[in-house]
Formats: C-alpha cells, structure tokens, sequence
C-alpha cells in the first residue's frame, strides 16, 4: 500500500534558522510527491512538487525539497526561516493506480518559528 | 489563477440533520475531491470524481454521499449529521487525469462543520 509519513507533529526553529520538516514515502514504481502548507483558518495551498527529473525542486516562498530515492524521503527545506512561515505543512504522494489524481496525505507537520 | 469555492466557511448544525456543502471550481478541472481534516489524523478523502456523474468512494466514505451534476460543482451530503461528523471539510480540484506536468490539486478555503 502506498502512504507517507511525517515522523514529527512539530518543528520549533529560530527565525534565521534554516527548517526542515521531513517526510518518507512507501510506493510502488515511481513516486509524485508534493508538498502544501496551511495557514490558520485557511486551505491548502501548493508549495512544490516532484515529478521527475532534478532531485532538488524549488518551490513557493523560497521553499524546497530534496527528493531522495535511497532513503525514501522528501524532506521540506527552507535556509533562513521567517516567523510568517509558521504554519501546517502536508506532505502527500499521488496514488498512481487511481486514475482520478488521488493524492494521500501525511498526518501534518506543524511548524512554528519564534522571532 | 484557480479559485476553488466552498459555500459556506462555518457551519452549525444539529444531529440528524441533512447538510449540503457546496464546492465550485471555475478552471475547468475533471478532477474534484472532498476531504476531512482532523487533528493528527491530516487529509482523508471521502469521496472523488472525475468527471460528470462520476464518483468514487475514497477512504472514509460512511455516512457521506456526494453529487456531481455539472462539471464545475461537487456536492457533499451528509444525510443525517452526527457529533462524530464535526471537522474540517476541504474540497480540491485538479485538471486532466494522468497529465503529469498538471499534476496540483488545488484547494478551497474549507467548512469548519460543528454538529451539535
């Protein structure tokens, strides 16, 4: 069965800092991989995503994510984090056997940067 | 740009009531979603469709029935609401199926759902 992981329901960093909020994924054949971040009391919005092609995918809002196929994992990075990218991060892969463009979520990474 | 629309961003409803959340999509997308969001649980789905008068159970399709008449809107219904049914309800998008350089779904603002 194909799933994600998000191994930590909060990452504390220090404006400044860089952040990385991980993700690891369970596929069969090659993965579609995307990251969303959710601000309070609002949606979904698309950060990146991975298709094929360059392991590094630079995203929105200076974000990107390094996709590595040896470990799995899709982990979100960001050099210098800002307080305004406190917010809820999704990791999730496409299901590739559903035709309609399922996508399975990760359980949601909250990420809170302190000034 | 996508805009993704849902009728309502609060609700207040008693158990045993018919709920109808509303979501429209102004791109032109086959694709549309309805998921839940729960505290450490993330994004479940509960139903999709890919087309008109097309849907497919997801995960958790229990106690939920949907509606696609037109293209641009996906109904969900909850046909006798219960407290267990509180949550948040996100309803997405996406263009054609398999089109792997189109490959987003796009997102509503969401329902925040309280039955009472």
């Amino acid at each position: 069965a194909q799933s994600v992981a998000q191994p930590e329901d909060q990452v504390n960093v220090a404006e400044g800092n860089p952040l990385t909020v991980k993700c690891t994924y369970s596929v069969s054949g090659n993965p579609y991989l995307f990251w969303y971040v959710q601000y309070p009391n609002r949606g979904l919005q698309f950060l990146l995503k991975y298709i094929t092609g360059d392991n590094l995918v630079k995203g929105s809002y200076g974000f990107e994510a390094e996709f590595n196929k040896s470990q799995t994992s899709f982990h979100l990075k960001k050099p210098s984090a800002l307080v305004s990218d406190s917010a809820l991060y999704f990791c999730a892969v496409r299901d590739i056997y559903n035709q309609g463009g399922k996508l399975i979520f990760g359980q949601g990474t909250e990420l809170s940067v302190k000034p | 740009d996508v805009k993704v629309t849902q009728s309502s961003r609060y609700l207040v409803k008693r158990t045993g009531e018919k709920v109808f959340l509303e979501c429209v999509q102004d791109m032109d997308h086959e694709n549309m979603f309805w998921y839940r969001q729960d505290p450490g649980l993330g994004l479940r789905l509960i139903y999709f469709s890919y087309d008109v008068k097309m849907k497919e159970k997801g995960d958790i399709p229990e106690g939920y029935s949907v509606s696609r008449e037109k293209k641009e809107r996906f109904s969900l219904i909850l046909e006798s609401a219960s407290t267990n049914q509180t949550s948040m309800y996100l309803c997405a998008s996406s263009p054609v199926k398999l089109a792997r350089d189109r490959e987003t779904q796009y997102f509503g603002p969401g329902t925040r759902l309280l039955v009472l």
